[in-house]
């Protein structure tokens, strides 16, 4: 079975823009979390998508959104990008049921800087 | 709130011994589940071990054992016969099974000295 995969691999953009990644979960999985890693604050949790509807969201300001399509693949969107979100954002996908003890499988993030 | 704590920034073995990476946690909770994910330098979050807190067996893959402490909170990952290959960092989480987001512990930065 083919991993997570997140595309793309590298971004580079500078503040007051706007970014979209994606990522495309494990065959069959229908849950999928993004994560933000930073050096500073570690790995946090942006949000959870289950069978195209929001489950759990973090602490994040609205400028991070995200959906999630009928084939369970994932878009997070970060508008009006500030320095602060440089960082590498990681999705996680989810076995068939999407419970809490289901491993998450990671792909191997997107790596965005704002310059 | 549930906070996951690795006190150990760095650590360093020798090839072929072992090495014991400490976690702690913190949560009101009593259905959780426990992990031990590796971060190499390729940055791709493998899972190492699972742990399901109602479960008193201590989780163990390979080479890979936990010693998992429900009363104390505490969840500590030992690597017998260290390789090279698991140089990294490794991340302790911890999730709910009342939610859906993985909390993660600060990291710790694994060594392995040939």
């Amino acid at each position: 079975k083919a991993g997570v995969t997140q595309t793309p691999r590298y971004l580079i953009k500078t503040r007051g823009q706007q970014v979209t990644l994606s990522c495309s979960p494990i065959s069959g999985h229908r849950s999928v979390s993004w994560y933000q890693q930073t050096p500073g604050q570690g790995l946090q949790f942006l949000f959870e998508y289950f069978s195209e509807t929001q489950r759990n969201k973090g602490n994040f300001p609205g400028r991070f959104s995200g959906r999630q399509f009928s084939n369970s693949r994932s878009e997070m969107n970060v508008s009006t990008l500030e320095l602060g979100d440089s960082a590498l954002y990681l999705c996680a996908s989810q076995g068939l049921a999407g419970s809490p003890g289901e491993t998450q499988y990671f792909g191997p993030g997107t790596r965005l800087l704002v310059l | 709130a549930q906070t996951v704590t690795q006190s150990q920034p760095e650590m360093s073995v020798q090839e072929a011994e072992t090495v014991t990476l400490s976690c702690t946690y913190d949560t009101s909770e009593s259905d959780y589940y426990l992990f031990w994910y590796k971060q190499p330098p390729s940055r791709q979050m493998i899972l190492v071990i699972r742990q399901e807190a109602y479960k008193q067996q201590n989780a163990t893959e390979n080479r890979f054992s936990v010693n998992f402490q429900k009363a104390a909170k505490s969840f500590s990952l030992k690597i017998s016969d260290s390789q090279l290959g698991d140089a990294a960092m490794y991340f302790c989480a911890y999730i709910s099974s009342g939610a859906q987001k993985l909390v993660f512990g600060q990291g710790t930065r694994l060594t392995i000295n040939p």
